[in-house]
């Protein structure tokens, strides 16, 4: 079964400096890949996906995710942190099922970023 | 296009009673799906709708809880019989059918069970 492990539960940074969360999935092919991010009490909003060509996506906000096929990872960066970017973050894969996908995402448990002035 | 809307977004309800929310997709979107969200932990697939009808269940998804999308717009999810372990966060998302098509989650409704 597919899995995704996002290794940090909790990071704390200053403001300002830069940040690289991480991402590694279980899966024999390549799934499509996803980032998103979670204010409280609030839903997900998409940051960035991944699906084929370029290995090194922008997102909004800022951030851009970089594709690793032979490390199995597609970790997320921002070179300065805004202290609005204070959330939880979720790294997600959706089955690529020979074109037949659909929406179904697995999720990792989530990296809570605390931004410190 | 005003995003994925809940209803409510917050429920508080007694162990033993029937709860149902309702989640409205993006209008032109066919897929529908909920996901559930414990404290700590990433949203997990509960189950997915094209169009009206109900293609998968997750096991998550026990004898007591139901999801309809009965005109292909929008869906109820309900739970019967509610237990202390259902409290969580249900998040709806909708996407359109394009391949790989990006899912747009609505706020969610948080469930707290007493």
């Amino acid at each position: 079964a597919q899995s995704v492990t996002q290794p940090d539960i909790h990071i704390t940074v200053s403001e300002g400096a830069s940040l690289e969360l991480r991402c590694n999935y279980s899966y024999g092919a390549t799934p499509y890949l996803f980032w998103y991010v979670q204010s409280p009490g609030q839903g997900l909003q998409l940051l960035l996906k991944y699906f084929s060509g370029d290995t090194l996506v922008q997102g909004i906000k800022g951030f851009e995710a970089e594709f690793k096929r032979s490390q199995s990872s597609f970790n997320l960066r921002k070179p300065s942190v805004h202290w609005s970017d204070a959330a939880e973050y979720f790294c997600a894969v959706l089955l690529n099922a020979g074109g037949t996908s659909y929406g179904k995402l697995t999720f990792g448990q989530g990296t809570i970023l605390t931004v410190h002035p | 296009d005003t995003g994925v809307s809940q209803d409510p977004r917050h429920k508080i309800t007694k162990r033993g009673q029937n709860v149902t929310f309702r989640c409205d997709p993006i209008s032109e979107h066919n897929r529908l799906y909920w996901y559930r969200q414990t404290l700590g932990q990433g949203p997990e697939f509960l189950t997915y709708f094209q169009n009206e009808a109900q293609l998968e269940k997750s096991r998550l998804l026990s004898d007591r809880f139901s999801a309809e999308r009965p005109k292909g717009s929008f869906s109820t999810l309900e739970i019967q019989r509610t237990e202390q372990g259902d409290s969580a966060m249900y998040l709806c998302a909708s996407s359109s059918r394009d391949r790989g098509a990006e899912a747009f989650f609505g706020q969610g409704t948080r469930l707290t069970v007493v």
